[in-house]
């Protein structure tokens, strides 16, 4: 089956610095990829569409600056978290859209972020 | 209201039980997907549905789109279908693909 890959799958880091997830569609081409946020023993966040070649449409309440989002390719979208704060320790997961209009969805298997 | 609400939100079984997840929508939808999460796990996508019936292995989903409703059934329930079982429905109208989730129900499944 289809399968989608993030790295890393965890990353502790200090706060203030940046860390960039990366999202990728390992054996098919995605038009979108969604990034979510889930808190602990809450439901996934939608925070932004990511579409290839094109802007991300952010969620509101998502700061556009604070959580960068590149979608270079059909295959690849990275999320960047910029001057991260403790605040911002969660589990992040990306779903990556089968090209050609299909509402199928593969969902990666998430990052950890934790910021000190 | 959420727009997509599960029940039960706790479920415990006993080994071999056959079980029963529902889920209810309030939107017209495209598609209804059922996702799997373990503790501290990532997603895995268990069914999508826009009618009818699928079955995999010990896993069967349903949908009645009339009634805005579907259910997850897992026969022969064993300890490793201990998870989040979420239900998340594509809205047929302006959802640019977005997902609308429910907040989960938590199986645990005893030996």
């Amino acid at each position: 089956g289809a399968v989608v890959s993030q790295h890393p799958s965890w990353v502790i880091c200090k706060s203030g610095t940046s860390v960039k997830i990366e999202c990728r569609s390992l054996d098919f081409q995605a038009t979108t990829m969604f990034w979510y946020r889930q808190f602990p023993k809450q439901s996934l966040m939608l925070m932004a569409t990511s579409n290839e070649g094109s802007k991300a449409t952010y969620e509101q309440g998502v700061e556009k600056d604070k959580f960068l989002i590149n979608h270079a390719s059909l295959t690849l979208s990275t999320l960047t978290v910029t001057s991260a704060h403790p605040e911002d320790s969660s589990f992040y997961i990306c779903s990556a859209r089968l090209a050609g209009g299909s509402d199928t969805q593969y969902f990666g298997p998430g990052t950890r972020l934790t910021v000190l | 209201k959420n727009e997509v609400e599960q029940s039960p939100q706790n479920l415990t079984a006993q080994e071999g039980e056959f079980i029963t997840i529902n889920c209810s929508y309030s939107v017209g939808i495209s598609a209804l997907h059922w996702l799997q999460q373990h503790p501290g796990g990532g997603i895995v996508s268990l069914f999508m549905l826009s009618s009818g019936k699928k079955k995999h292995g010990r896993l069967i989903a349903t949908i009645n789109i009339q009634e805005k409703h579907s259910s997850l059934h897992i026969t022969a329930s064993h300890p490793r279908d201990s998870a989040v079982y979420i239900c998340a429905v594509r809205p047929n109208r302006g959802s640019n693909y977005k997902l609308t989730f429910g907040k989960g129900t938590l199986l645990t499944v005893n030996p």
